[in-house]
């Protein structure tokens, strides 16, 4: 399975923009990309995914570099109720290899 | 819409039991998935069920075992538990495509002692 790094961790200030990162070197052409963001005793949450071009939707944007060897999550005004793990996790394509593999993820800490 | 729906919320279990976890998901959603989540191991994959069957399997052993129903509920269970199973088990559940996410339940919390 393809890999993904992120950095362990991150502070932001409240209503800064916050940018995580992701490098994903030996992404498959059919990956796609999908961002999952974990607050404490929950569920991991679906944010944003995309394959090739940018992406934005109501909570986030999804910044992919032209090679797709590396992606950006972008949350644009951060708030304490984004402070959580955030995994960025490739998803392969081809079915019957439904799962994904999690690492270790970005805890993202939100200062007031 | 009603989300993953995961019961019951917490157990403890003696070591030597067995255990039934249940996981229904989202309407419309085939796809059913389990993940175990520990504080060492982090979020690990259990197994992937689609249409009453098993698509794909992660690395644990034997005695952790799924189904899934024809109305797409899932059902995970643990025999002979261990110490060591004590973790947080998270259904998911998606449409049959990639270009969709997973919906996660808020989990069962299983304890063994």
């Amino acid at each position: 399975d393809a890999k993904t790094t992120q950095p362990n961790s991150m502070e932001s200030n409240e209503e800064e923009p916050v940018h995580l990162p992701c490098n994903h070197s030996t992404i498959s052409g059919t990956d796609y990309i999908h961002w999952y963001r974990q607050l404490p005793s929950q569920g991991p949450e679906y944010v944003i995914h995309g394959l090739t071009s940018n992406v934005n939707n109501r909570m986030a944007s999804l910044a992919i570099a032209e090679d797709r060897k590396s992606s950006t999550l972008i949350l644009h005004r951060a708030t304490l109720r984004d402070a959580a793990v955030y995994y960025c996790i490739l998803r392969p394509r081809n079915f019957g290899n439904e799962k994904l593999t999690f690492g270790t993820g970005t805890r993202l800490t939100i200062i007031p | 819409k009603a989300g993953v729906t995961q019961t019951p919320r917490y157990l403890i279990k003696t070591r030597g039991q067995q255990v039934t976890l249940s996981c229904s998901p989202i309407s419309g959603h085939r796809s059913v998935s389990w993940y175990q989540q520990t504080p060492g191991q982090g979020l690990q994959f259990l197994f992937e069920y689609f249409s009453e069957t098993q698509r794909n399997k992660g690395n644990f052993p034997g005695r952790f075992s799924g189904r899934q129903f024809s109305n797409s509920r899932s059902e995970m269970n643990v025999s002979t538990l261990e110490l060591g199973d004590s973790a947080l088990y998270l259904c998911a559940s998606s449409r049959d495509s990639q270009n969709y996410g997973y919906t996660f339940g808020s989990g069962t919390r299983l304890t063994v002692v």
